[in-house]
């Protein structure tokens, strides 16, 4: 049962174009938000995060948008570089919880010349 | 820092052997994770500890996995006896301060495990 779920596996975007990268959660208890960057052969590293108290967070390139009625969030990166060609990980916690984050799994953003 | 160090990189072995995975988490973090990463179900947490201290191991698939963590700076996941369907990416991760306030994970770089 995923809690946490990423319905696209890849996606490919030209450079200098915005990349949207969804994802959608069905535990009404996770209340914080988290996107994660795994490049191959190296670990997932942390990208940005949201709280459920707000609906967006910016960072540079990237912008987290969180919708909590239809339990889903988006990932935009504007413009897309080469270097964003990456697996991305949507993350979720319910406050309180010490259970570890809960992931997608997954979507492979290619990024094209 | 030299950040979460997992070993070996690679492993592959027979089936029916044992496998003993390494973690040395960041120095300070009282939180360290054990994760596998398989296509079918992405990234899936096995066990994690607080203070040397196994908090919830409910996500260990089998009792031929197990766990420890004798110090603060040295953890192991040990699969015995070994299946095919265990082929997997096993990352061990960690963080400092409780969970519900810092959900920020930091993560080594895996150890591809190969059963065949």
């Amino acid at each position: 049962d995923q809690q946490v779920k990423q319905n696209s596996p890849s996606l490919s975007v030209q450079e200098g174009r915005i990349s949207i990268l969804n994802c959608d959660y069905t535990n009404s208890m996770f209340d914080y938000f988290l996107w994660y960057k795994k490049y191959p052969a190296e670990g997932p590293t942390f990208l940005i995060s949201i709280s459920s108290i707000k609906d967006k967070n910016e960072d540079g390139r990237f912008t987290v948008f969180l919708n909590k009625s239809a339990k889903h969030l988006s990932l935009h990166i504007v413009p897309s570089q080469p270097g964003d060609s990456a697996v991305y990980f949507c993350a979720a916690s319910a406050r309180g919880g010490a259970d570890g984050l809960t992931f997608g799994k997954g979507t492979h953003l290619i990024i094209q010349p | 820092d030299a950040g979460v160090i997992q070993s070996p990189r690679h492993e592959v072995t027979e089936m029916g052997q044992e496998v003993t995975l390494r973690c040395k988490p960041i120095s300070g973090h009282d939180y360290l994770f054990w994760y596998r990463q398989t296509m079918m179900r992405g990234l899936e947490l096995l066990i994690y500890f607080n203070n040397n201290v196994p908090i919830d191991d409910s996500g260990m698939p089998e009792d031929r996995f197990s766990a420890k963590m004798p110090n603060a700076s040295f953890s192991t996941l040990k699969i015995q006896p070994s299946e095919p369907r265990d082929s997997a990416v096993y990352f061990c991760a960690s963080t400092w301060g409780r969970i519900a306030t810092n959900e920020k994970l930091f993560f080594g770089s895996g150890t591809q495990l190969s059963v065949l």
